[in-house]
């Protein structure tokens, strides 16, 4: 069965980089039907998209982080990750990474436990 | 960006009654429509993909359509462990986008 794991610290200071990964286990990255992303959540509030990514390269940011978001993937560890400059408050929120069915169902299918993140000083 | 609208933003109900939730894109999205229903401190959990096929393992009280621009959830006899929120999201484009949320309370 698919498992994902994000993993990183839960507390950045503001300016600094948010950088989590995402390890997953029972499956495959390098699989051509699937996105593997990230969304995050604000404490009582709703989701938020942040990029998809493909194993082979392709990735999609959305425009409103664009300027600050990096994702990667590190295929030979079954891992990708996301990296988030320029943080403030408002990027505090629970983080979850998840596997995409982008050429099927185009749907998140399966999904991390998530992690919270908070930033402060 | 395609703006995800969803209504209401809260319902109350009581175990056995009907419950519709309704999600409306700014532009026509086919039917590249699909929900999630996310209970307090867990990650969302799929129901439905292409606005009304049933993830495997989902009741089938669970039931969506439409497609364009207006899409339905309903859940056709509430059972207590279906509250939570749940969200549409528009899949055919990128950036995917979210409504808001519909909180459904068991009265």
């Amino acid at each position: 069965q698919l498992q994902l794991q994000e993993s990183g610290p839960g507390l950045v200071k503001p300016s600094e980089t948010l950088s989590l990964t995402c390890t997953v286990s029972g499956g495959s990255i390098n699989t051509y039907n699937y996105y593997w992303g990230w969304v995050r959540q604000p404490p009582g509030k709703g989701l938020e998209w942040i990029a998809s990514l493909h194993y082979n390269g392709n990735t999609y940011y959305n425009p409103s982080l664009q300027s600050r978001i990096t994702m990667s993937v590190d295929t030979s560890r079954n891992q990708f990750s996301l990296r988030l400059n320029s943080v403030t408050a408002a990027d505090t929120a629970v983080y979850y990474c998840a596997r995409r069915n982008y050429y099927g169902s185009g749907a998140y299918d399966s999904w991390g436990h998530g992690t919270l993140v908070v930033v402060s000083s | 960006d395609i703006q995800m609208t969803q209504s209401p933003s809260s319902v109350s109900a009581s175990v056995g009654d009907s419950v519709t939730i309704t999600c409306r894109a700014s532009q026509g999205i086919n039917r590249w429509l699909v929900w999630y229903q996310q209970k307090p401190g867990k990650a969302p959990k799929l129901l439905i993909y292409a606005a009304s096929s049933l993830q495997s393992g989902v009741p089938s009280r669970f039931s969506g359509s439409g497609s364009g621009t207006d899409f339905t959830l309903v859940i056709s006899s509430l059972q207590p462990e279906d509250f939570g929120t749940y969200f549409c999201q528009q899949a055919i484009s990128f950036p995917l986008t979210f409504g808001g949320g519909t909180r459904v309370e068991i009265k």
